[in-house]
C-alpha cells in the first residue's frame, strides 16, 4: 500500500488477556519502529527493527512486551497480561533505513489500546 | 531524563498571526532535528527538519529555527491557519539514528 497500515485501529481487552498488534510497513522500507504514546506523553520508543539485523529492543517496558517481523515485512507487536498502565496509543513506522534521516518516517494511524 | 523538551502544552494563536512553538534538548551530540505534527487518530507526519549545520531552514510558511548554542530551536508558521490546528512534535536524532521525541505542543488556532 501507499502508507503504513496498522491494524486494529482500535482494541479494548480485558486486564491479563493478551493482545497482538500489526503493522504492515511501507514496501521497500527497511526499518520499522514500534512507538507508544500515553495521554500527555511524548513518543516512547519501543522497538526497532532494520533489514535481518538483530532488533534494538531496549524500549520496551518490561518482558510482557514482544515483537517480531517476518520477512522483513509485517511486525506484530504482542504484549502478554495486559495491564491497565499500557493502555495508550501504539504507533508504527517506517523508513528507508538510518540514511532516510532526512526525512523521518512515515508513521501509521496507530492502535488505540484500552485495558480495562 | 527527557533530552527533549517542549515546555508548552498548548498554545493558542489568532488566525494569521505567528505562531512560535519552541523545543530545547539538552544533548549537544544531537545534529539532526525535525519538527513532525500530528492530528487527532492519525499518526505524525514529517513537516520540516534541520540540520546542525544550519540555523534556519524554510519551507513556505514554515520555518525552524536552530540556536545550537542555547539548545533550543523554534518552529515558526506564518501566517497561522485553521487547518494548522494540530499536536505538533519535536524530536532529535540520536547518535543510534533514533528518534527522541518531545511531548509535544497542542496548537489552537482561532478564527
Amino acid at each position: 500500500g501507499a502508507g503504513v497500515s496498522q491494524s486494529p485501529s482500535n482494541k479494548v481487552t480485558e486486564k491479563g488477556k493478551d493482545v497482538e498488534l500489526r503493522c504492515d510497513p511501507i514496501s521497500g522500507h527497511t526499518a520499522l519502529y514500534w512507538y507508544r504514546q500515553s495521554l500527555g506523553q511524548g513518543l516512547e520508543f519501543l522497538i526497532y527493527f532494520q533489514g535481518n539485523s538483530a532488533p534494538d529492543k531496549s524500549g520496551l517496558p518490561s518482558d510482557r512486551f514482544s515483537a517480531e517481523r517476518t520477512g522483513g515485512s509485517v511486525s506484530t507487536l504482542t504484549i502478554q497480561r495486559t495491564q491497565q498502565e499500557d493502555s495508550a496509543v501504539y504507533l508504527c513506522a517506517s523508513s528507508l533505513g538510518p540514511d532516510s534521516m532526512y526525512y523521518g518516517y512515515t508513521f501509521g494511524s496507530g492502535t488505540r489500546l484500552t485495558v480495562v | 531524563d527527557q533530552q527533549v523538551k517542549q515546555n508548552s502544552p498548548s498554545l493558542s494563536v489568532q488566525e494569521g498571526r505567528i505562531s512560535i512553538l519552541n523545543c530545547d534538548y539538552t544533548n549537544s551530540m544531537f545534529d539532526y532535528f525535525l519538527w513532525y505534527k500530528k492530528y487527532p487518530a492519525e499518526g505524525p507526519t514529517f513537516l520540516i527538519s534541520i540540520s546542525s549545520i544550519k540555523d534556519k531552514n524554510e519551507d513556505g510558511r514554515f520555518t525552524v529555527f536552530l540556536n545550537k548554542s542555547a539548545k533550543h530551536l523554534s518552529l515558526h508558521i506564518v501566517p497561522s491557519q485553521p487547518g494548522d490546528s494540530a499536536v505538533y512534535f519535536c524530536a532529535a536524532f540520536d547518535s543510534n539514528y533514533q528518534l527522541i521525541w518531545g511531548a509535544g505542543t497542542k496548537l489552537i488556532i482561532k478564527p
